[in-house]
Formats: structure tokens, sequence, C-alpha cells
């Protein structure tokens, strides 16, 4: 049964730019959350999907957006990054958005330079 | 609005020794109560969840929390620590009508010396 996977594991990129990361849920998981984690700070919630809908939201500027496909698969976007962006960004699956057992990936771990 | 706070960002303790790590929270409604684990470059996992019923909660690896509602505390404890416990903490809170949304403490890294 395989758990929580994001893709990809490392990225650098560099001010300006735009970054699409990658998270499929765990088997029978159909809620997506995704977390920044600075680092040395714990996880900051960003914002959750649920049927291919934005149903909650961090306070994070519109330059973080999301998706969710019809298989429950999410994407995260930052536009327009900061050196600030620089984070373990972790996504988090769970049963229904009222499901509060939180299955993390391993992150991705982004630079920005 | 909720919070989390860690009352201590690192703890040093020796190989078999008992450890408390503390969290306080606050809230003006109902909440739940969780500690996750982050072993090192890994995502984080649920050690225990304190949804309702008895406040003293039992999770996984020998870890307990007790749920202290006049002091608003979630503490963890373990009897006895092994290496493999060294890891960062998690202390977490979330409000019963924010479904997913759960708020973080800032972490406490434990420390095992032989």
């Amino acid at each position: 049964d395989a758990g929580v996977t994001q893709s990809p594991t490392h990225l650098i990129k560099t001010r300006g730019q735009q970054v699409t990361l990658r998270c499929s849920p765990k088997s029978g998981h159909d809620t997506v959350s995704w977390y920044q984690q600075a680092l040395g700070q714990g996880p900051q919630f960003i914002f959750q999907y649920y049927e291919e809908e934005e149903r909650q939201r961090g306070n994070f500027p519109d330059r973080f957006s999301g998706h969710q496909f019809p298989n429950y698969s999410s994407e995260l976007n930052v536009n327009a990054l900061l050196l600030g962006d620089s984070a373990l960004y972790l996504c988090a699956s769970s049963i229904g958005t009222g499901g509060f057992t939180l299955h993390f990936g391993n992150g991705t771990r982004l630079t920005v330079t | 609005a909720q919070s989390v706070t860690q009352l201590d960002s690192q703890v040093p303790v020796f190989e078999e020794a008992p450890v408390e790590l503390r969290c306080n929270y606050s809230s003006s409604v109902s909440v739940y109560l969780f500690w996750y684990v982050q072993y090192p470059n890994q995502g984080l996992q649920l050690l225990l969840k304190y949804l309702s019923g008895s406040t003293l909660v039992k999770g996984i690896n020998g870890f307990e929390a007790e749920f202290n509602k006049s002091q608003t505390s979630f503490h963890l404890r373990k009897p006895s620590v092994h290496i493999s416990d060294t890891a960062e903490y998690f202390c977490a809170v979330n409000q019963y009508s924010s479904a997913s949304k759960i708020i973080f403490g800032s972490g406490t890294r434990l420390s095992i010396r032989p």
C-alpha cells in the first residue's frame, strides 16, 4: 500500500521563476493538504483540496496556487519565487475534509537562489 | 485564533531515562490535539491524538500524552527513551470547525545521549 508520494525530492530555482510540486495521496484518501516547513520551524498550512476545489487556505499570498485532479493527486504552484520561499514543502492526505489523521509525504526541498 | 507553544526547542536526555516534551495551546473553542514525529529527511508521522474521551492518550513507540483542559496543556511523555527516538517532535492543534487545517508548534528536538 503506497503512502503519500511527492516529486521531485529536491529542486533548485532562481528568484522570479515558477515551480510546480506534485503529490499523490495515500490509496483511499481523497483530500490533500499542503504545508510549508521553513528550516527550524513547524509546518505552516498553505491550503487544502477536496473534490478538486480549494476548501481552506492559510495565510499565504496568491502566488501560491494549487490544483487537484480527478484521481485525487495534487499540484502546488508557486509563482515569482522569492528567497523566502526556500523550504520543505509537505503534502498530507486524509479522508474527507474532517479527516484528522494526516499522512505526510517526505516532502520536496525547494531552494531559491 | 488558535496557537501552539512548545516550551523547549531542544531536550537532551540519556538513553533509558524518562522524558517529557511540553506543549501548551490557546484556543477559544474546543480543539483536537496531536503529536507528530519527524525523523531526519522525512515527513511527519502521527504519534498520537486526542479527540475526546479519556484524557490520557497512548500512542505508538511507547509514547503517551495527557490532555489538561484547565492548564491548556498536552505534554508528551515516555518512561524510557531509546537512541531511535532521536527526532523532532511537533505538537499540533485543530479546531472542531476547521477540518484538516492543523496548526503546528515550532517543534522540540529530542536528542538521546548513550
